[in-house]
């Protein structure tokens, strides 16, 4: 059974980085793309970006390249870092595989909560 | 950005009810569209994939609907552990994929 776990700095400043790590265990890596997806407080989630074995991504444009995903295949693991955060960026942070042909993510992460809090 | 809008934002039922939500898309997206169902304080749970594609281990009772601009999830016949709130999510394009704003379902 795939399971993903996900680890990184908890609570941030204004203007600060944040960095997740997410790795991938017991299942095929290279099948799938890895997507961050996140959830602001009592709202609803956001799609972040994905990522793939080689390195390929799409990101959320919204985020005004701020945002960078990046890959380390030999470990089977991905990672996330958000630059210049405010309190705006508050939120749990999923890592999540994303199924082929955009058939949904099918397997999340445990979640990891970030405050930006100066 | 395509808006995915749902519809409604909450609903009050009973077990054994039969509901459906439904999923406007700004654009059409063909059958792109996946359902989740969020428990509080856990991660989404994937239960439609490709508009009306189960996913393994769902119940039946869960199914989808549309293409298009307009979708639906249907729950035949409500359980308890249904009560929870559910989202829509567009893989059509992907900068960004998008999600409807979410739908509360409680219990009457």
């Amino acid at each position: 059974q795939v399971q993903l776990q996900q680890w990184g700095a908890g609570l941030l400043k204004p203007s600060e980085t944040l960095s997740l790590t997410c790795a991938v265990y017991h299942g095929s890596f290279n099948d799938y793309y890895w997507t961050w997806i996140r959830q602001s407080p009592g709202q609803a989630l956001e799609w972040l970006g994905e990522i793939n074995h080689h390195g390929r991504t799409n990101l959320n444009p919204s985020l005004r390249g701020r945002v960078m995903i990046s890959v380390d295949t030999p470990k089977n693991q991905v990672s996330l870092q958000l630059t210049s955060v405010t309190d705006a960026d508050t939120a749990i942070y999923y890592c999540a595989r994303a199924k082929a042909f955009g058939y949904g993510v099918d397997v999340w992460g445990q979640g990891t909560t970030v405050i930006v809090s100066s | 950005d395509i808006q995915m809008t749902q519809s409604p934002s909450s609903l009050s039922a009973s077990v054994g009810d039969r509901v459906t939500i439904t999923c406007r898309a700004s654009q059409s997206i063909d059958n792109n569209v996946n359902w989740y169902l969020q428990n509080p304080g856990k991660a989404p749970k994937l239960l439609i994939y490709g508009t009306s594609n189960l996913q393994s281990g769902v119940p039946s009772r869960f199914s989808g609907s549309g293409s298009g601009t307009h979708f639906s999830l249907t729950i035949s016949s409500l359980q308890p552990e249904d009560f929870a709130t559910y989202y829509c999510q567009q893989t059509y394009s992907s900068t960004p994929y998008t999600f409807g704003q979410g739908t509360k379902l409680e219990i009457e």
